[in-house]
């Protein structure tokens, strides 16, 4: 498809676990983001990526929570040791540069037994 | 901090009725404004922007937006409401000297269409 691409849409582990989510941005789309939505917090900045670099990551809440970006495309967001207050929505983002509209996927639901 | 505020949480309006979300941000220079809308279990699609210039913008589905820095407000405008508009709609800023373009989001309004 055209739009980003997220996987799994739903995603349900039990405390402790590892998880790994992943993005697949709109193609030719430089910039890549991933933000949480979450019942308490609202929608929240996680980390950006630009190419295969992270410039800004501050928006991870803690170091569980890890990003890589290969050949300037896919994206994982890798949250260790999971937590029940990491449940959440997870959305990914993509574009063709700062300043210009984000495209988002449709997100990853993760719930934290 | 930079922060952007919709003060309403819960709007009802009736179908056909006009509506406007309003949306509040900090100052702020060469702010990028955005709206977004949700629908359940569905991503944020982009309603409309605001870069530059005219100050008032056109987006999709009858969706109109007034950019007023002296107000530092970026409400969503649309003259009659279809029952399909029921979601939630977020206000987006992009500040341009973050040098990330990550967004700041508005807490949402979730809109109610009655009959």
């Amino acid at each position: 498809g055209a739009g980003v691409s997220q996987s799994p849409s739903n995603k349900v582990t039990e405390k402790g676990k590892d998880v790994e989510l992943r993005c697949d941005p709109i193609s030719g789309h430089t910039a890549l983001y991933w933000y949480r939505q979450s019942l308490g917090q609202g929608l929240e900045f996680l980390i950006y990526f630009q190419g295969n670099s992270a410039p800004d990551k501050s928006g991870l809440p803690s170091d569980r929570f890890s990003a890589e970006r290969t050949g300037g495309s896919v994206s994982t967001l890798t949250i260790q040791r999971t937590q029940q207050e990491d449940s959440a929505v997870y959305l990914c983002a993509s574009s063709i540069g700062m300043g210009q509209p984000q495209h988002f996927g449709d997100g990853t639901r993760l719930s934290i037994l | 901090a930079q922060s952007v505020t919709q003060p309403d949480i819960h709007i009802t309006v009736s179908e056909g009725a006009s509506l406007e979300l309003r949306c509040n941000y900090s100052y702020g220079a060469t702010p990028y404004l955005f709206w977004y809308v949700q629908s359940p279990g569905q991503g944020l699609q982009l309603l409309l922007k605001y870069f530059s210039g005219d100050t008032l913008v056109q987006g999709i589905k009858g969706f109109e937006a007034e950019f007023k820095r002296s107000q530092s407000s970026f409400n969503l405008r649309k003259p009659s409401v279809h029952w399909s508009d029921a979601a939630e709609y977020f206000c987006a800023v992009e500040w341009g000297s973050s040098n990330t373009g990550k967004l700041i989001f508005g807490q949402g309004t979730t809109l109610q269409v009655k009959p």
